[in-house]
């Protein structure tokens, strides 16, 4: 069974720095493009960052780009999401997922069950 | 970057209706897109991908349609676990964008 959990969400200050991480199971992780996706409470979700197999190609939401830093290790089967100078818009829930090309694109098909991040002073 | 928008934002139906949710594309996409289901404080659920293929599990009352710009996620009788917010999503390329979601409440 394939099974992905973050961790590391809490509350920051604005201007703050935090580090999201994803452990995954049940999967050959390092073949797998991963990504995240948020959800501030209230509102619909938001694609935020993915990563290839090897981690030398990474794509960022306008949003994010600058502060936010993907990365990943394989061999402790792990995503993570480095944020830096948060903002109060970056409050949201974190979902990891694995991001997977088919035939007609790629798609998001195993999903963590998401954590909080909180920016408030 | 492309725009995703939706139709309608919400509605609301009964169980058995019969449910057509709407996503457009921007631009033309071919067949990259795909449908997700969402229910309150849950991660979101792959539905369908490729614009018509449905996910291994998932029951064959989804279905998908269309291409270019234009798409459809069918519900053909709603059953009482459907109830949830649907979004559909851009998946040719980053960003992965997507729509502002649909959600389907009770009449």
């Amino acid at each position: 069974e394939v099974q992905l959990v973050e961790s590391g969400g809490d509350l920051v200050q604005p201007g703050g720095s935090l580090r999201l991480s994803c452990t995954a199971s049940g999967l050959t992780f390092s073949s797998f493009w991963m990504t995240w996706v948020r959800q501030a409470s209230g509102k619909g979700l938001e694609w935020v960052a993915n990563i290839n197999q090897d981690g030398g190609e990474k794509h960022y939401v306008d949003s994010v780009k600058g502060r936010f830093t993907i990365s990943r290790d394989n061999a402790r089967k792990s995503l993570y999401l480095q944020m830096n100078s948060l903002r109060a818009e970056d409050t949201a829930v974190y979902y990891c997922a694995r991001d997977l090309r088919g035939r007609s694109g790629w798609y998001f098909d195993y999903w963590g069950q998401g954590t909080l991040v909180t920016v408030s002073s | 970057d492309i725009q995703m928008t939706q139709s309608p934002s919400s509605l609301s139906a009964s169980v058995g209706d019969r449910v057509t949710i709407t996503c457009r594309a921007s631009q033309t996409i071919n067949t990259y897109l795909n449908w997700y289901q969402q229910k309150p404080g849950k991660a979101p659920r792959l539905l369908i991908h490729g614009a018509s293929s449905l996910q291994s599990g998932v029951s064959s009352r989804f279905s998908g349609s269309g291409s270019g710009t234009d798409f459809t996620l069918t519900i053909s009788s709603l059953q009482p676990e459907d109830f949830a917010t649907y979004y559909c999503q851009l998946s040719y390329s980053s960003p992965r964008t997507f729509g502002p979601g649909t959600k389907v409440d009770f009449k």
